[in-house]
């Protein structure tokens, strides 16, 4: 069992709708990251959470530390927030990731 | 600030061959982790640094993978050899000692053939 749980796994939207990424994990954690993976580009670090909640420009990130649970939302949605969206938390000084969430924005 | 800089981009060898892997960290950082990431999956850690010394390599496959930090700043990444399920992006990434924040370099993507 993976220690970082993603989902879903494939995400088509339309442009403009609400989306909503979750990931849950089973260890004790000293944050949770959410990462942004363009096609044949790097990684790009979203947010750092260890509590409540946090946003920028059309994406909010939310952290229940009691239930062990995170999720992304991107509001109005854009074909450009088409990447691959992982979820990773910090243990320590070690990062576990889940294997992502592939989102497509069709105009 | 300049972020974490990674050579080559891509690689394309052939199994049995040999590649390395160069990455320089952010200024300061103390922590470098080099992850494997093979499509459709989530980063995998093949090794963490702190400064020059190896906090953890237990998903290194030592038989062919090796990687070093010698003057606690850059590192490399070798495999020796190569075979075909190591096709992958290699990822490294750099974080302060102690806090939680890493950036990541934009990888190498290798193609093994």
């Amino acid at each position: 069992k993976n220690e970082v749980e993603q989902s879903p796994q494939n995400l088509t939207a339309q442009e403009g709708e609400f989306i909503t990424i979750n990931c849950s994990y089973s260890v004790g954690i000293s944050a949770l990251h959410w990462l942004q993976q363009h096609p044949g580009g790097g990684i790009v670090s979203l947010f750092m959470l260890s509590s409540g909640k946090k946003k920028h420009g059309r994406l909010i990130a939310t952290i229940n530390i009691q239930e062990k649970h995170s999720s992304l939302h991107i509001t109005a949605s854009h074909p450009r927030d088409s990447a691959v969206y992982i979820c990773a938390v910090r243990v320590g000084n070690q990062f576990y990731f889940g294997t992502g969430t592939s989102l497509t924005v069709i105009p | 600030e300049a972020g974490v800089a990674q050579s080559p981009r891509y690689k394309i060898i052939e199994k049995r061959q040999s590649v390395a892997f160069w990455c320089n960290p952010i200024s300061g950082h103390a922590t470098l982790y080099w992850y494997q990431q093979i499509l459709g999956q989530g980063p995998k850690l093949l090794i963490q640094f702190q400064n020059n010394g190896v906090v953890d390599d237990s998903q290194l496959p030592k038989d062919r993978f090796s990687a070093e930090r010698l003057k606690g700043v850059d590192s490399t990444l070798k495999i020796q050899p190569a075979k075909l399920e190591d096709s992958a992006v290699y990822l490294c990434a750099s974080s302060l000692a102690g806090q939680g924040v890493a950036f990541f370099g934009q990888g190498t993507r290798l193609t093994v053939v």
